[in-house]
């Protein structure tokens, strides 16, 4: 398996434009979750899904984020109107809900509102 | 509030060394405990995973330990090689969380050769 696929892997915008970002679970995984990680606040959960229902949004900082999951393969984050104040590494993970439920992450889109 | 702590948030060993690194958590009703590392711009990976009703679980050289009444959790890593040097990561589910992790900020990590 290729892992939770995410891109882009880099965004660099200005300010006011609106950003999208994607996310691929792995294959079989029925939960998603979306985090951001920033030097003061670490890793925070934004949102996360259970058979692409979104369960708990609480995490997601202000009416300009939004995410989808329209399918068990595909995820996306937007942020729209993006501000300076969004800069940061904004990481997907899965995990099934059998078994563990190991989360495992993909790489990351490191995003910079300019 | 259900807290994670790690500290030091920086340790640095010489090469050979066995080294332990620390995790606390506020609320002993815990599901599981997962431990991770992340190397610099990269994403996490997952190292260990301890569910409540263990006391350790070991993958080469990591060996992590729970001890859920007093709340903490090591991950020790054996004869610590320069590329061990990352950022390790606790996460806890705690009880009643559904899925949710609550990381702690981790501890960066250096062996130097």
């Amino acid at each position: 398996d290729a892992g939770v696929i995410q891109s882009p892997r880099h965004e660099v915008t200005e300010m006011g434009q609106e950003v999208t970002l994607r996310c691929k679970p792995i294959s079989g995984h029925d939960y998603l979750f979306w985090y951001r990680q920033t030097m003061m606040r670490g890793l925070e959960l934004l949102i996360y899904f259970n058979n692409n229902v979104p369960i708990d949004d609480s995490g997601m900082p202000e009416d300009r984020f939004s995410a989808k999951m329209p399918n068990a393969s595909f995820s996306t984050l937007k942020i729209q109107p993006s501000e300076p104040r969004d800069s940061a590494v904004y990481f997907c993970a899965s995990t099934p809900s059998t078994g563990y439920n190991e989360q495992f992450f993909g790489p990351g889109t490191r995003l910079t509102v300019l | 509030k259900q807290e994670v702590t790690q500290i030091p948030a920086a340790l640095s060993v010489p090469e050979g060394e066995n080294l332990v690194l620390n995790c606390s958590f506020t609320d002993s009703a815990i599901y599981n405990l997962q431990w991770f590392r992340q190397d610099p711009g990269k994403g996490l990976t997952s190292l260990l995973l301890i569910q409540s009703s263990q006391r350790e679980q070991t993958s080469g050289r990591l060996n992590a330990s729970l001890d859920k009444s007093s709340g903490r959790s090591t991950l020790y890593i054996a004869a610590s090689q320069p590329g061990d040097s990352a950022t390790y990561l606790c996460a806890v589910r705690f009880s009643g969380s559904a899925r949710q992790l609550t990381f702690g900020s981790g501890t960066q990590l250096t062996v130097l050769p």
